[in-house]
């Protein structure tokens, strides 16, 4: 299986800093990787594709980087409204398997 | 806009069976375009994928889970289900369906899911 891994674990940042996460596979993945937002109570909501293609109707402070094996999810001004928990999710391989999640916060 | 709803027991008992059922809405489970998961949620493991199948009879199984899970279609009800045999209390979670357009595709749409506790 591709462990995927993601950091930090949780994350305080204030409203309007920009916010970064990590994602990390365990072997090259190339550009396949989605980001998924999950708040509480619902179920997780598709954000990114292929690294770093926007979904419809995502906000455009929203930003996926990265190749390979390291990832990396942005937020440009973090919005009250972005208080979620957040996954990576590797489909190179049809083992589809999912980051631990990153827990967004305000401080 | 396609919707997906889970649906089944919400308490299941050791050793038993888990049926579950994913209704969809304003579309067919029959569709050869798309593929459809399971993939379920737990406080522990996390977001943990189950299986995809497609109507054409492709399935594919989390090979930890291989020998206790069956996908399947009920085209008569537009469902997408979910078998899983020999439960315990680790296969307590919230399972969700969900849709991929393709096998090289994230899951863009997905059911609200359902909680299953197993216990006696």
């Amino acid at each position: 299986d591709i462990q995927m891994t993601q950091s930090p674990s949780t994350l305080s940042a204030s409203v309007g800093d920009r916010v970064t996460i990590s994602c990390r596979a365990s072997q090259s993945i190339s550009h396949w990787l989605a980001w998924y937002q999950q708040k509480p109570g619902k179920a997780p909501k598709l954000l990114i594709s292929k690294a770093s293609s926007l979904e419809s109707g995502v906000p455009s402070r929203f930003s996926g980087s990265g190749s390979g094996t390291e990832f990396t999810l942005s937020i440009s001004s973090l919005q009250p409204d972005d208080v979620a928990t957040y996954y990576c999710q590797q489909y190179n391989s049809y083992l589809y398997t999912f980051g631990q999640g990153t827990k967004l916060e305000i401080k | 806009q396609l919707q997906l709803k889970e649906s089944g027991p919400g308490l299941v008992k050791p050793s038993g069976t888990l049926s579950l059922f994913c209704t969809v809405f304003a579309g067919s489970i029959s569709n050869n375009n798309f593929y459809w998961g399971w993939i379920r949620q737990t406080p522990g493991k996390g977001l943990e994928w189950i299986g995809t199948f497609h109507y054409s009879g492709i399935t594919y199984y989390n090979p930890s889970l291989k020998t206790r899970v069956t996908i399947s279609a009920d085209t008569s009800n537009n469902q997408l289900s979910l078998r899983m045999t020999s439960v315990t209390a680790t296969d307590t979670a919230v399972y969700y369906c969900a849709r991929l357009k393709r096998l090289d595709d994230p899951f863009d749409i997905w059911g609200q899911g359902t909680m299953v506790t197993v216990s006696s």
